[in-house]
């Protein structure tokens, strides 16, 4: 079964403060996508950083960054110089390369800023 | 202009109606799905098309419909709703080559009475 794993149901951190969201998943397969999605209490969910498993090299989107484990499995989140926008819930997920239908999700971490 | 979608966003209504939420998408993307976000915020897939064929339809009560009329939309029926129906329900729409990611409708609150 492909599952996505959250460990952390919430966390926090002070503002501008760096914070570290966890993400482990199982699949057998080689070639995937990694993502995290963030919900603010809007609701809407947006895309924060996307992760190619063939591409070594960590993505970066400005204080957004991941670490890339690919033989442990793992996807963890950075946020650098938190700010009180990135109050959220953040969601891990991974769809295959060539049969890219599916999306699997995590269950979600509640990210909290304290001013 | 928006890319996904959906009406309503806020649907309230009493048990054992029937109720209907519409998604459009202006992507161009083959495939779209129903999501279903519970009140622990989890994320269930419950339906998926690709170019009007259905291609993942996860264990959801025969009550839940959903129609697609064509690739850009993809509605989603509700018969003879039930208090656990409750949650927020989210359109998506992708393409899976080249891969893309998920583009979310805004999601339809709908609160069963």
């Amino acid at each position: 079964a492909q599952t996505v794993t959250q460990s952390q149901p919430e966390m926090s951190v002070q503002e501008a403060e760096t914070v570290t969201l966890s993400c482990t998943y199982d699949t057998s397969e080689s070639d995937y996508y990694l993502f995290w999605y963030k919900q603010p209490p809007s609701r809407q969910m947006i895309l924060v950083i996307r992760q190619e498993a063939y591409k070594q090299q960590n993505a970066t989107e400005n204080r957004f960054s991941v670490n890339f484990q690919k033989a442990a499995k793992s996807f963890s989140l950075k946020i650098s110089d938190s700010q009180l926008g990135d109050a959220a819930m953040y969601f891990c997920a991974y769809r295959f390369r060539n049969t890219g239908n599916q999306f699997y999700f995590g269950t979600g971490t509640s990210l909290t800023v304290i001013p | 202009d928006t890319a996904v979608s959906q009406t309503p966003k806020y649907l309230v209504t009493q048990m054992g109606n029937d109720k209907s939420i519409k998604c459009e998408q202006n992507l161009g993307h083959d495939t779209m799905y129903w999501y279903k976000q519970d009140s622990k915020k989890f994320l269930k897939i419950m339906f998926s098309y690709n170019n009007k064929e259905l291609i993942i339809n996860e264990t959801v009560p025969n009550r839940f419909s959903p129609k697609s009329p064509d690739k850009a939309h993809l509605n989603l029926h509700i018969n003879s709703l039930e208090l656990g129906d409750s949650a927020v329900y989210f359109c998506a729409s992708s393409q899976v080559q080249p891969n893309e990611k998920l583009f979310f409708g805004s999601g339809t609150q709908l609160s069963v009475l």
